[in-house]
């Protein structure tokens, strides 16, 4: 089963910042948290990934608490083109092991 | 940056035959790919694991004579379904990872239909 627990579904005005919750309470020292994508019928899309430390790239941010059981990925202004399924991912012996992911739905 | 690419991205095929799916990593040596599978409205599932030269590692309640998984060279592996039948009509995707690398790069994705 996957370490994470996601909210099934979310909504987010274009335009706005969305906050994507993730627990990840059974997470090792060493094992990182992965965020990626998946809009309908294609493969996954990789966001960003981080350890401990709050990461940024051009896509999202990912913020990390400090004990590391959760985390929040953060895209600064939604369009609808992200609208998508995201997933949460911590791996487990170095294999992705999908949870149920979190439906953004983006409205205009 | 790291490219995977599957081939064929659909394939439609007669109960009874076997279907050879493709996965390629396209500007880096994949040392490690990952099968799954996903059904209409589900998440991702993991089938196996292959590391290149070695025999794959199935996931529980996958049956490795079934699917049988090939990874021959470091930018190639392939997923054949035997003897398919209706229930085995679903999404297929491939990722591959590099070692000492971080990041899994997944394929786009083989809709088989099983008629």
């Amino acid at each position: 089963d996957a370490k994470t627990t996601q909210p099934p579904s979310m909504d987010c005005a274009e335009g706005r910042a969305a906050n994507l919750p993730c627990n990840h309470s059974t997470i090792s020292g060493n094992e990182y948290v992965y965020w990626y994508r998946q809009i309908h019928s294609q493969g996954p899309q990789y966001i960003i990934h981080g350890l401990k430390n709050n990461e940024t790239n051009e896509m999202a941010s990912l913020i990390i608490t400090e004990d590391r059981k959760s985390s929040t990925l953060i895209l600064p202004h939604a369009t609808l083109r992200d609208t998508a399924v995201y997933y949460c991912i911590v791996t487990e012996a170095d294999k992705l092991i999908f949870g149920t992911g979190t439906r953004l739905q983006v409205f205009p | 940056g790291a490219v995977v690419s599957q081939h064929p991205s659909r394939v439609i095929c007669k109960s009874g035959t076997s279907v050879k799916i493709e996965c390629r990593s396209l500007d880096f040596q994949a040392t490690t790919m990952f099968w799954y599978r996903q059904f209409p409205k589900q998440s991702l599932m993991l089938m196996a694991t292959s590391n290149e030269g070695s025999k794959a590692t199935y996931e529980q309640g996958v049956e490795k004579d079934k699917f049988l998984i090939n990874h021959a060279s470091l930018t190639l592996s392939t997923l054949t379904v035997t003897s398919a039948h209706p229930e085995d009509s679903s999404f297929y995707i491939c990722s591959a990872s590099r070692t000492g690398q971080w990041g899994y790069t997944f394929g786009s994705g083989t809709r088989l239909t099983v008629v």
